[in-house]
């Protein structure tokens, strides 16, 4: 069945370091790639998403492109910030009545001052 | 208030009891979900309701039945739970299309089951 496989946590990195949270993935289709993110006692909130390969997505600084030939869809940011610590979820799903989500397991992300 | 709201934020109960949990969409999607998540377990879908009609039930116990009486609210009504229970739930809504659902989560509710 799809999958989705994020590298483990937890990542702690410097104010202004350069991000990389990795994320493969498992489809037997062509489905849509999500990074979702959940700040301290918080529900999720989408971050960015690509619908199909070679798209980019990008918001608040992070980018992620849609790598069909390594099945992959890395989250990157060039200089994070301390209100950047949250968590940081891959998901995939396909269009349709189907909908439901495929999450990977998370990455918590710490950025010390 | 706008995207998807859910009540109450923060609910304990004993194994004993009955409760439900709210969730209210404003933005005119058709599907909506419930998502739990524990400690140290991905994010696991437990229903979804795509048209107002459940689509999905991943084998969650009885002890929790949703219920969904328009497109835009979802209940979730717990009875007898046990401890292990224990966890935020989410509730998110989507706009179901042919091409890709894009979910939008609410604030969850963490629920502690003593």
């Amino acid at each position: 069945g799809d999958s989705v496989t994020q590298m483990e946590g937890p990542v702690t990195l410097s104010e202004e370091a350069f991000l990389t949270i990795n994320c493969t993935y498992t489809a037997t289709g062509y489905p849509s790639l999500f990074w979702y993110v959940q700040y301290p006692g918080e529900g999720l909130q989408l971050l960015l998403k690509a619908t199909k390969a070679d798209d980019k997505g990008s918001n608040k600084g992070f980018e992620a492109t849609y790598r069909k030939e390594t099945t992959s869809f890395h989250l990157e940011k060039g200089s994070v910030q301390v209100s950047d610590s949250a968590v940081y979820f891959c998901a995939l799903n396909y269009g349709g009545s189907q909908g439901n989500l495929i999450f990977g397991k998370g990455t918590k992300l710490s950025v010390k001052p | 208030e706008t995207g998807v709201t859910q009540t109450p934020r923060h609910l304990v109960m004993g194994m004993t009891n009955k409760k439900s949990l709210k969730c209210e969409q404003h933005l005119g999607h058709n599907a909506m979900y419930w998502y739990k998540q524990s400690a140290k377990k991905p994010l696991e879908l437990m229903f979804v309701y795509s048209l107002e009609e459940r689509v999905e039930n991943n084998s969650v116990p009885s002890r929790f039945s949703p219920e969904c009486p328009n497109s835009s609210h979802l209940f979730l009504h717990l009875h007898t739970l046990q401890p292990e229970d224990s966890a935020l739930y989410l509730c998110a809504s989507s706009q179901v299309s042919s091409s890709t659902d894009t979910q939008y989560f609410g604030p969850g509710t963490r629920l502690t089951v003593l």
